[in-house]
């Protein structure tokens, strides 16, 4: 089975500027969760989507949204980019909602914003 | 606040010793517990889990120890190995909030050949 695989891998933006992630599960997983890790505040969960709805919101300003497709695949949207968005964005996706459910990580999107 | 903190950033350890991964955690929600390896440039990758109704899980190498009452997990690798070096994560989920994973800050293990 293929991984998870997240498009693109390194992107170079400037302030002010909007940036479009994407995330492509394992097959069969429905479960798609995004978060950024940054050297300062670690990794932290931004969403969780599960069949095109969104079950699960961090703490993170309404610039950061998200959706996801009735195959699954998942993007993620920053408006109006910050200097402190520069982070490795990563997606994890999972068969289930719910109660002990592992979750595969994508290699992940390095933003960096100038 | 962090519901989730590993205490110790680094750790090296002699390849065939043991290392241990300490994770300790404030919310009692809690109730399953992951540890992810991590290498640069890679996103993290499953390791072993273990659910609150248990206190210990083994998968090869790898043990994890549960102490609900301490609110305290650990990792144990036996025997290391040099490519056991990575940055080691622990994660924390409560049943009543989906997959959302709360992660602690991570502790880079050095194994010496």
């Amino acid at each position: 089975k293929a991984g998870v695989t997240q498009t693109p891998r390194y992107l170079i933006k400037t302030r002010g500027q909007q940036v479009t992630l994407s995330c492509s599960p394992i097959s069969g997983h429905r479960s798609v969760s995004w978060y950024q890790q940054t050297p300062g505040q670690g990794l932290q969960f931004l969403f969780e989507y599960f069949s095109e709805t969104q079950r699960n919101k961090g703490n993170f300003p309404g610039r950061f949204s998200g959706r996801q497709f009735s195959n699954s695949r998942s993007e993620m949207n920053v408006s109006t980019l910050e200097l402190g968005d520069s982070a490795l964005y990563l997606c994890a996706s999972s068969p289930l909602l719910g109660k002990y459910n592992e979750q595969f990580f994508g290699p992940g999107t390095r933003l960096t914003v100038l | 606040d962090q519901q989730v903190k590993q205490n110790s950033p680094s750790l090296s350890v002699q390849e065939g010793r043991i290392s241990i991964l300490n994770c300790d955690y404030t919310n009692s929600m809690f109730d399953y517990f992951l540890w992810y390896k991590k290498y640069p440039a890679e996103g993290p990758t499953f390791l072993i889990s273990i659910s609150s109704i248990k206190d210990k899980n083994e998968d090869g190498r790898f043990t994890v120890f549960l102490n609900k009452s301490a609110k305290h997990l650990s990792l144990h690798i036996v025997p290391s190995q040099p490519g056991d070096s990575a940055v080691y994560f622990c994660a924390a989920s409560a049943s009543n909030a989906g997959n959302m994973l709360t992660f602690g800050g991570g502790t880079r293990l050095m194994v010496k050949p």
